[in-house]
């Protein structure tokens, strides 16, 4: 199993809404990605979780809150988006040495729209 | 500040010829570089990577060749097929630092088309 899966696939939420974007793998892998991609441009990182903890967040403002549970799950709770935050929301994840560190697998995304 | 950089928005190629796609960065503490192909309505899909200790890196159809004097990759589709129609990212990273193994750096990415 090499798949990354994403749920939902498209989301329109409110800015007063809490909703929240789902990842699983199952590659073993314990480092997993949150990537925000706007329309035209080039992924960038947002938060890197390497065995459940938080390792990496790129000064993302607080209205994104990831979540861990385990190894195999990775959240993204939204809460008072704004309009500028739709995007797609990539997960990604890794092994954590190695050759293939580098090597990100994606899911294919969670387009989010703000309304 | 861009760091990684494809100057090229687009690239049209004929079928069975070869694609080019270039890539600059000017981050000098990068020491690894991938390319990804990404598809309309699907995540990045890995392709090939290099290691800053080469300066080719072959796998079937694809080659990536890496100038570090010049801080400059390529990569190389021969031959060149209409599946091949996709954007292509190239990306780069530090592998130094402890838990930066994802925190990669993506071009603008490249639009190519390959027509029959």
């Amino acid at each position: 199993d090499t798949e990354v899966t994403q749920t939902p696939k498209h989301l329109v939420m409110g800015m007063t809404n809490k909703k929240s974007l789902k990842c699983e793998q199952h590659m073993g892998h314990r480092a997993m990605y949150w990537y925000k991609q706007k329309a035209k441009k080039p992924p960038e990182l947002m938060f890197v979780y390497s065995y459940e903890k938080l390792s990496i967040n790129e000064s993302v403002p607080s209205r994104f809150s990831p979540e861990c549970p385990n190894s195999s799950l990775l959240n993204l709770h939204l809460h008072a988006l704004q309009p500028e935050d739709s995007a797609l929301y990539l997960c990604a994840s890794s092994q954590t040495s190695g050759v293939g560190a580098g090597e990100l697998f994606f899911g294919e995304g969670s387009r989010l729209t703000v309304l | 500040d861009q760091q990684v950089k494809q100057n090229s928005p687009s690239l049209s190629v004929q079928e069975g010829r070869i694609s080019i796609l270039n890539c600059d960065y000017t981050n000098s503490m990068f020491d690894y570089f991938l390319w990804y192909k990404k598809y309309p309505a699907e995540g990045p899909t890995f392709l090939i990577s290099i290691s800053s200790i080469k300066d080719k890196n072959e796998d079937g159809r694809f080659t990536v060749f890496l100038n570090k004097s010049a801080k400059h990759l390529s990569l190389h589709i021969v031959p060149s097929q209409p599946g091949d129609s996709a954007v292509y990212f190239c990306a780069a990273k530090s592998r130094t630092g402890g838990t930066s193994y994802g925190k990669l750096t993506f071009g603008q990415g490249t639009i190519l088309t390959v027509h029959p």
